[in-house]
């Protein structure tokens, strides 16, 4: 039973352009999401999060929206830039406890 | 500051032996996970700590795969026997609770059963 998912396994953009990455949720009790980024050998790193009573965080380039009613969110990066060419992991948690369910990841391959 | 360390970064090992990979978190996190990562499965919780203490292992598959936490500093997850599936790439995470959901992770342990 997949509470996360990523429908998009990969995504190509040119350099410049909006990077959007989807992720949709089935359980009604996540109410904190959060983006992940993993480059090749190495960890996943956090990108930027968003809670519940909120609909959109921005960090620079990044941008996440939060549709509750759908149970679906996006990030958007604009302008791509070739560095952010990785897998993207979206993950939710509830309220209590911080334990993260992870969607399974697209891979974004910004071409210069 | 020291992320998440994790050793070894890359173990490959035969059938039927054991295997055990060690994990020291951000110093002053009280919660602590290990993940797995796969390309059939993606990213799954295995267990997690808080304040050393095992609160969820619901996603340890088997008897073989067993977590501790003796102190806040240092924890492993031992696989034995180990068998081919269970070749993947081990996370640890840390975070510290207090300051919401975001956990930090290490480079990861990478391991082979041949």
């Amino acid at each position: 039973d997949q509470q996360v998912k990523q429908n998009s396994p990969s995504l190509s953009v040119q350099e410049g352009r909006i990077s959007i990455l989807n992720c949709d949720y089935t359980n009604s009790m996540f109410d904190y999401f959060l983006w992940y980024k993993k480059y090749p050998a190495e960890g996943p790193t956090f990108l930027i999060s968003i809670s519940s009573i909120k609909d959109k965080n921005e960090d620079g380039r990044f941008t996440v929206f939060l549709n509750k009613s759908a149970k679906h969110l996006s990030l958007h990066i604009v302008p791509s830039q070739p560095g952010d060419s990785a897998v993207y992991f979206c993950a939710a948690s509830k309220a209590a406890g911080n334990k993260l369910t992870f969607g399974g990841g697209t891979r974004v391959l910004v071409k210069p | 500051d020291a992320g998440v360390i994790q050793s070894p970064r890359h173990e490959v090992t035969e059938m039927g032996q054991e295997v055990t990979l060690r994990c020291k978190p951000i110093s002053g996190h009280n919660s602590l996970f290990w993940y797995r990562q796969t390309m059939m499965r993606g990213l799954e919780l295995l267990i997690y700590f808080n304040n050393n203490v095992p609160i969820d292992d619901s996603g340890m598959p088997e008897d073989r795969f067993s977590a501790k936490m003796p102190n806040a500093s240092f924890s492993t997850l031992k696989i034995q026997p180990s068998e081919p599936r269970d070749s993947a790439v081990y996370f640890c995470a840390s975070s510290l609770t207090e300051s919401g959901n975001t956990i930090y992770f290490g480079e990861g342990s990478w391991l082979t059963v041949v």
